[in-house]
């Protein structure tokens, strides 16, 4: 049975950097078959797709253009894990946080495993 | 920030049929990019419901289908139970930002 196991402060500083982790068990960060993704929801925002990192024959790292200048997921083949760091973070960044897998169909990906999610408020 | 627009609610009695529908534009849906579906009990995290515009993963009951045509696509619930009362959401891919967007929702109350 395939778990993602989420970790990482709930609480973040204005204009500080927002770090979680994702840990993989019945999976490997490495697959060539699935994609590592950050998604966050909140009440104003909905939800929103932040970025992915997935393997095939070479790392790929794909983000969302809303967040592009400020975000880096990375892969942990040691630990088997990925990660998200979110720079220079505001109040408008407070949300819950979800890792998920996505599988790949057609055009276009799914997700089809998440997280329990992490809820990160942005505050001093 | 959703690309997608759904209808913010929809209620229906035990046993009845409710559609939620999910509009998109040229970029997303009617570019092709398939459409996925997802549930989301109180609580608790999406989960998977239709990938593909009509599939059902496994465990999934065949009360839930999807159909997409255009730009929009649709998720119906046939003989709707109490258990189903949820947000709704549809996912699909943008080639104008270039990445995946998510619909803006819809709540089903069972009456």
């Amino acid at each position: 049975q395939v778990q993602l196991e989420q970790s990482g402060p709930g609480l973040v500083e204005p204009s500080q950097t927002l770090s979680l982790t994702c840990a993989i068990s019945g999976d490997s960060v490495s697959s060539n078959s699935g994609a590592w993704n950050w998604i966050r929801q909140s009440p104003s925002r909905g939800l929103e797709w932040l970025g992915r990192t997935y393997y095939k024959s070479k790392w790929y790292h794909h983000y969302a253009v809303s967040v592009k200048s400020r975000i880096t997921i990375n892969p942990d083949t040691s630990k088997n894990q990925f990660s998200l760091q979110l720079n220079s973070v505001t109040p408008e960044d407070t949300a819950v946080y979800y890792c998920v897998r996505g599988g790949e169909w057609g055009l276009g990906w799914y997700f089809d495993l998440w997280g329990r999610g992490t809820l990160v408020t942005v505050s001093s | 920030q959703s690309v997608l627009t759904q209808p913010p609610s929809v209620s229906g009695a035990p046993g009845q049929r409710v559609t939620i529908s999910c509009t998109g534009s040229t970029s997303n849906i009617g570019a092709n990019y398939d459409v996925h579906w997802y549930q989301q009990l109180p609580g608790t995290a999406p989960k998977l419901l239709i990938y593909g515009n009509s599939n059902r993963p496994s465990g999934v009951p065949d009360r839930f289908s999807g159909s997409k045509s255009g730009t929009s696509a649709s998720l119906a619930i046939t003989g709707l139970q109490a258990e189903d009362e949820a947000d709704y959401y549809c996912q699909s891919y943008d080639n104008s930002l270039t990445g995946y967007v998510f619909g803006t929702g819809t709540k089903v109350t069972v009456l």
